[in-house]
């Protein structure tokens, strides 16, 4: 049973430009939520899609986006990159209608120069 | 808004010397309480999720308890492969995020 997957692994981009990382959920689970996780801090709730929809924001700005398709994979954008996003980006899945636990994937490491 | 804090912010034992990490929350209305485990530069693996005061789980060394304010994750007789940060987070009723503490890097020392 594969686990949620994230690519790329490492992400080396420069101020202002635009990003996109891609997330493939555990099988089974229909949810979508991604966190930014800063060096030595816990992981921050950027948002969370279900059914094509984004149904909870955290406290980011509209720099970040985000897609999920109809096979429930999803996309975090990030446009005009600030040295400061430079972060560990997670993907986490989870039943809508299950015990609502979310499983992590591996992470995107984004660097920016 | 939720809070987590976790505290201590780092703990080094001998292997085999057991020990107890504290994780405090304030939420309105706790729908679960997560335990992650996290190695460096990898993403959260999950451990146990708890939902009412009094309920307890176990793996293997660990076990996580909760109470109304706070949730303990015990660890007994550790062995060095149990090194990594351990992150705990709340999950409100009504509210689909995750909020995390800071986590807990725990070493054991062979």
């Amino acid at each position: 049973d594969a686990g949620v997957t994230q690519s790329p692994t490492h992400l080396i981009k420069t101020r202002g430009q635009q990003v996109t990382l891609r997330c493939s959920p555990k099988s089974g689970h229909d949810t979508v939520s991604w966190y930014q996780q800063a060096l030595g801090q816990g992981p921050q709730f950027i948002f969370q899609y279900y059914e094509e929809e984004e149904r909870q924001r955290g406290n980011f700005p509209d720099r970040f986006s985000g897609h999920q398709f109809p096979n429930y994979s999803s996309e975090l954008n990030v446009n005009a990159l600030l040295l400061g996003d430079s972060a560990l980006y997670l993907c986490a899945s989870s039943v809508s209608s299950g015990t609502d636990t979310q499983y992590f994937g591996p992470g995107t490491r984004l660097t920016v120069l | 808004e939720d809070q987590v804090t976790q505290s201590p912010e780092a703990l080094r034992l001998q292997e085999g010397e057991s020990s107890s990490l504290n994780c405090s929350y304030t939420v309105s209305g706790l729908r679960g309480l997560f335990w992650y485990r996290q190695d460096p530069g990898k993403g959260p693996e999950f451990l146990f999720t708890l939902y009412s005061a009094g309920e307890e789980k176990e793996k293997e060394r660990l076990k996580a308890t909760l109470t109304k304010k706070e949730s303990f994750l015990h660890i007994t007789a550790p062995k060095p492969e149990d090194s990594a940060t351990y992150l705990c987070a709340v999950q409100a009723w009504g509210n689909e995020k995750l909020t995390f503490g800071t986590g807990t890097r725990l070493t054991i020392i062979p």
